[in-house]
């Protein structure tokens, strides 16, 4: 099946910095999205990407479908931006997501 | 308020007992997914349906059993023939062809 993988596994940054997370993906996708789970489990949808770019206030996301990868970015991190970041993909026809393990990001004031 | 619930939030299961996690939307979305979550793992599908009575096997159902009488619920049963049921579970619904919306999930040990 398709694999997924995203990078880096654990990021600390101090308040306000900027950071970039990639999300690689082994095979051609249908959709792709980004998901926020903060620390009590529950996810939050970010973005709904299959391809190009998209802003959502601080944060954007890029998904280059020809090279199998897309990127979010977060500006200006803030201590509520803290939690894990999921890259989900699926291949078409059932919605089936397939996710990645995530990234941990940790913002300290 | 529209959205989908999860209950119960946390559930205690001694050994050799079934136990079932409930999963409810009024969002009128067709399809309803059920995940598992593991410590520092992503998110695996059990079980998901697409439409009233009607499932399909995810990546890891043994174990796991599902029933969908009802567009609003889609309850996912533990069964004693899960070998390490616990974890974190989680539940999503869609409308089709978007984004997936997902509960706040049940968190189940094992005794």
């Amino acid at each position: 099946g398709i694999q997924v993988e995203q990078s880096p596994p654990d990021l600390i940054l101090q308040e306000g910095a900027n950071s970039t997370l990639r999300c690689n993906f082994s095979d051609s996708v249908n959709n792709l999205q980004w998901f926020h789970q903060n620390p009590w489990g529950q996810l939050i949808n970010l973005f709904y990407i299959p391809s190009g770019t998209k802003q959502n206030g601080r944060l954007s996301a890029t998904t280059v479908a020809t090279e199998r990868y897309s990127l979010l970015y977060i500006s200006s991190s803030q201590t509520t931006d803290s939690g894990v970041y999921f890259c989900a993909v699926d291949q078409g026809g059932s919605e089936k997501l397939v996710f990645g393990k995530g990234t941990k990001l940790t913002v300290n004031p | 308020d529209g959205g989908i619930t999860q209950s119960p939030k946390y559930l205690f299961r001694k050994e050799g007992q079934n136990v079932t996690l409930s999963c409810e939307q009024n969002l009128n979305h067709d399809a309803m997914y059920w995940y598992r979550q593991d410590p520092g793992q992503g998110l695996r599908l059990i079980y998901y349906s697409q439409i009233v009575n009607d499932f399909q096997k995810g990546d890891i159902a043994e174990g796991y059993s599902v029933s969908r009488e009802k567009k609003e619920s889609f309850p996912l049963t533990v069964t004693s023939a899960q070998k390490n049921p616990t974890a974190f579970y989680l539940c999503a619904s869609s409308p089709e062809g978007d984004t997936q919306y997902f509960g706040p999930g049940t968190r189940l040990t094992v005794l």
